[in-house]
């Protein structure tokens, strides 16, 4: 069966500070890969999306960015974190044999920055 | 623009029946999708419409009219674990979801 797993589950950091989220999924191959933000009352936010090795879109213009280094991991970095990039990170897979909307999630990964 | 419109929250009786609307504007339609979300943890997938209709899954059916842009979630029997935000996501024609900022259902002895 399919597992995804993202870490860390909670992260505290300074306002300028850099930042690594990582995500890995077993039991599938070339999947599309996600990475939301949550902000409290807020519907989900698209961050980047990939479907392949190296190959990432990017949906909002934002200190973050995204790398692929391998068919089932997925990171998201930071040189320096701004205070509004508080909030629920979440990475998820979906099959990438077509095109669908059903989404896998990780557990998630709360950042507060201070 | 796109948009997804749902209520911010509802509250129910367990025991009860509770339907959570949701209405849509998108540049184009590829399905329209209901995940549920607990409290600090991750949404799950709970349905999939494409087609005009009623899709039933056990306590939950989910509704679909196209022409009206507008769907409905409804859950059956409310149990206190239904206490959840629940997410209504449309794909567009270019295949992105647009997501609905969620609904909290609070469900009350």
């Amino acid at each position: 069966s399919q597992t995804i797993h993202q870490w860390p589950a909670t992260l505290v950091q300074p306002v300028g500070s850099p930042l690594s989220l990582e995500c890995t999924v077993e039991g599938t191959s070339n999947p599309n890969l996600y990475w939301y933000r949550q902000a409290a009352g807020r519907g989900l936010q698209l961050l980047f999306y990939s479907v392949g090795i190296g190959q990432i879109s990017s949906e909002v213009p934002q200190n973050l960015s995204a790398s692929r280094p391998q068919d089932r991991q997925f990171i998201l970095s930071s040189k320096k974190l701004l205070l509004s990039d508080s909030g629920f990170y979440l990475c998820a897979w979906s099959s990438g044999e077509r095109h669908t909307g059903e989404l896998f999630f990780g557990e998630g990964s709360r950042l507060t920055v201070l | 623009g796109q948009n997804i419109d749902q209520p911010t929250e509802m509250t129910a009786t367990e025991g009860a029946i509770v339907q959570i609307n949701c209405t849509y504007q998108t540049s184009g339609f590829n399905g329209l999708f209901w995940y549920q979300q607990h409290a600090g943890e991750a949404p799950t997938f709970l349905s999939y419409n494409v087609l005009d209709g009623l899709e039933e899954k056990g306590r939950f059916s989910s509704f679909l009219s196209r022409s009206k842009g507008y769907s409905y979630l409804l859950l059956k029997e409310l149990q206190m674990k239904d206490s959840a935000s629940y997410l209504c996501a449309v794909m567009a024609g270019n295949y992105q979801l647009i997501w609905g900022a969620g609904t909290k259902l609070i469900i009350k002895p």
